[in-house]
């Protein structure tokens, strides 16, 4: 089946630093999407990006839909503590005759006061 | 908009017993909606898509006996897992497919999860 490779795994950051994490695959996404997921709790929709090269912002996070539209990343700027959980990216496929989301792995936030 | 909420948020239940888990969308129309399982500390992994007024379409390794999906209406999807096992706990999550435009039609909300322990 199709895989999304997200990175990092985890990371552990300093309250106020940058993030970045990334998902890329060998197939081509046509719709990428962020999400942020609370331990207990369903993901959240964070951005969500349609077009090759679309740059999106939401507060803090940053979003890009990478040219190839094989890669897609996300910035967290001035990480604070409520920052912390799991974020997945996820692809939807073009032309796939339904309609059927392809998730990473996730990253695991940790923010250090 | 588009929020999406789970009955109950978790549920404990001897082995054996059959459970039933509600999916609705609270404020637009989900002609499709999709039931997940979630293992500790991995991704979320597709279990079925409900579409309203069909038959759920099943992914591989996913008993449709065991797991029955109805989505008799717009708002509400339900899944009951049958003959619960202490295998069957996990964190179960919904989600819908948007509504309203084109690029809404091609995201996915998420309802808060169900917490399933079998006994």
């Amino acid at each position: 089946g199709q895989q999304l490779n997200q990175s990092p795994q985890s990371m552990f950051i300093q309250e106020g630093e940058d993030v970045s994490m990334n998902c890329t695959s060998s197939s081509i996404f046509n719709t990428w999407l962020w999400y942020k997921q609370d331990p207990g709790e369903g993901p959240v929709l964070l951005i969500a990006l349609y077009k090759a090269g679309e740059l999106t912002s939401n507060g803090r996070l940053t979003a890009q839909f990478g040219i190839t539209r094989k890669d897609s990343f996300l910035n967290i700027s001035a990480s604070i503590p409520s920052d912390v959980g799991i974020y997945f990216c996820a692809g939807l496929r073009p032309g796939a005759g339904s309609y059927q989301l392809t998730f990473g792995k996730g990253t695991k936030l940790s923010v250090i006061p | 908009g588009a929020v999406v909420s789970q009955h109950p948020s978790w549920v404990i239940c001897k082995s054996g017993t059959s459970v039933k888990i509600e999916c609705r969308s609270l404020d637009f129309q989900a002609t499709t909606m999709f039931w997940y399982r979630q293992f500790p500390k991995q991704s979320l992994m597709l279990m079925a898509t409900s579409n309203e007024g069909s038959k759920a379409t099943y992914e591989q390794g996913v008993e449709k006996d065991k797991f029955l999906i109805n989505h008799a209406s717009l708002t509400l999807s339900t899944l009951t897992v049958t003959s619960a096992h202490p295998e069957d706990s996990s964190f179960y999550i919904c989600s819908a497919r948007g509504s309203g435009s084109p690029r809404a039609y091609n995201e996915q909300f998420f309802g808060p999860g169900t917490r399933l322990t079998v006994l």
